[in-house]
């Protein structure tokens, strides 16, 4: 079973240019989830797509968006970069499950470097 | 207290030690916890989860202590191949999302 693809793995962008990030589920999961992991902090919440919408945001600005697809894979966007969006970005997918938890999964992740 | 608090090391120990980790939460309403192993620059997988008392899983155990917002990851016999760093992860209300903490190193020298 194919596991949670991401792309690209490097992404280098200079200040104030956009930057998507692309990411595709396990088959059969609807849920995606976003993190960024900048050096340091830990995994951040970004975002949650599920079916199609957001479901949750984590406290980031509104130039960080995205959206989910019918086949459920998912795009972030990053508008308007700065130096510290540089970081390696994680999308994850999962599924809920019958015991009312959720296991992610997360993909090899997209390295931004902002210049 | 921090929503998910770990030390984050390094802990340097021999092959064959027996090392504990430990997490608090502060979200008391949490009823399900994982423990993530993250790779240096590598992206985490999910290693155990806890749900009631306590997981075992071969060399690694994770037990949890609801009265005092903590849990804990012991690993017996540890390998070189156990490097890495380990999040301890926290669901948030409703299981939508999840609280990671900043993770704890773990370095095995032979």
């Amino acid at each position: 079973e194919a596991g949670v693809t991401q792309s690209p793995t490097h992404l280098i962008k200079t200040r104030g240019q956009q930057a998507t990030l692309r990411c595709s589920p396990i088959s059969g999961h609807t849920s995606v989830y976003w993190y960024q992991q900048a050096l340091g902090l830990g995994l951040q919440f970004l975002l949650w797509y599920d079916e199609g919408e957001e479901r949750n945001r984590g406290n980031f600005p509104p130039r960080f968006s995205g959206r989910q697809f019918p086949n459920y894979s998912s795009e972030l966007n990053v508008n308007a970069l700065e130096l510290e969006d540089s970081a390696l970005y994680l999308c994850a997918s999962g599924a809920p499950l019958p015991q009312d938890y959720y296991e992610q999964f997360f993909g090899p992740g997209t390295r931004l470097t902002v210049l | 207290r921090k929503e998910v608090e770990q030390d984050p090391g390094p802990f340097n120990v021999p092959e064959g030690a027996t090392v504990a980790f430990n997490c608090t939460y502060s979200n008391s309403a949490s009823q399900s916890f994982f423990w993530y192993r993250q790779d240096c620059r590598k992206e985490p997988k999910l290693l155990m989860s806890v749900y009631s008392s306590g997981n075992e899983d071969g060399r690694f155990t994770a037990q949890l202590n609801r009265a005092s917002q903590y849990i804990s990851l012991l690993i017996r016999d540890s390998k070189l191949s156990d490097s890495a760093t380990y999040l301890c992860v926290v669901p948030n209300s409703g299981y939508s999302t999840l609280t990671f903490g900043k993770g704890t190193m773990l370095l095995v020298s032979p």
